[in-house]
């Protein structure tokens, strides 16, 4: 299988600031590489798919970019709704492994 | 609107069986793959296997061959995830997801999940 780690784990930050969250794959992925957003006791809702695709409905503020094995996933001021975990997700190959997430606080 | 809904929370013993629903309603059922998620408590998302309703093609993680089995009644639109025989490590919220068709082939996340199924064997 192929391992995804995510960093930081969690990090804290003001409303506003700009927020950068890393993925990195075990092996090349090329672009398929998924974000998701998840609030507590909600499930979780694609944000970007292909690396850098945003999905329907989802802000501008959020954006992604990476290929390969290095991915990050950009939040460019954020916003109060935006305190979740983050989770990537490849879809190179089955199974469609994710990341252990990344919690976003607020400071 | 396109949605999944899944089954009610279940509350089971060790040993017992159970089986869990999610009826998409809303697209064309056969025409998308539908997965299951599992999230352990305060845990992250582990990808268990997928299901093509069309023709009923399913594919299984590792990690949970043998373990579950997936299947699908498209004359209904429901998915189902069941267990033959429970263990307090089944112990986790469900989700059922529709593997998108953002990008051509088989390589798309997850676009629609359903709500969720707890469930607790204890």
């Amino acid at each position: 299988d192929i391992q995804m780690t995510q960093s930081p784990s969690s990090l804290s930050a003001p409303v506003g600031d700009r927020v950068t969250i890393t993925c990195r794959a075990s092996q090349s992925i090329s672009n398929y590489l998924n974000w998701y957003q998840q609030k507590p006791g909600k499930a979780p809702k694609l944000l970007i798919f292909a690396a850098s695709s945003l999905q329907s409905g989802v802000p501008s503020r959020f954006s992604g970019s990476g290929s390969g094995t290095d991915f990050t996933l950009t939040i460019s001021s954020l916003q109060p709704e935006d305190f979740a975990t983050y989770y990537c997700q490849q879809s190179y190959s089955t199974p469609p492994t994710f990341g252990g997430g990344t919690k976003v606080e607020i400071k | 609107e396109v949605q999944l809904v899944q089954s009610g929370a279940e509350v089971k013993k060790p040993g017992e069986s159970l089986k869990i629903s999610c009826k998409g309603s809303g697209y064309s059922f056969t025409s998308y793959w539908i997965g299951w998620v599992r999230q352990m408590p305060g845990k992250g998302l582990e990808w268990m296997g997928i299901i093509y309703p069309g023709d009923s093609d399913t594919r299984y993680s590792p990690s949970f061959q043998g373990q579950v089995t997936i299947s699908a009644d498209k004359s209904i639109s429901t998915a189902y995830l069941q267990w033959s025989s429970l263990k307090a490590s089944d112990t986790a919220m469900y989700y059922c997801a529709r593997r998108g068709i953002m990008v051509r082939g088989d390589r798309n996340g997850f676009d629609i999940w359903g709500q969720g199924t707890m469930v607790t064997v204890s």
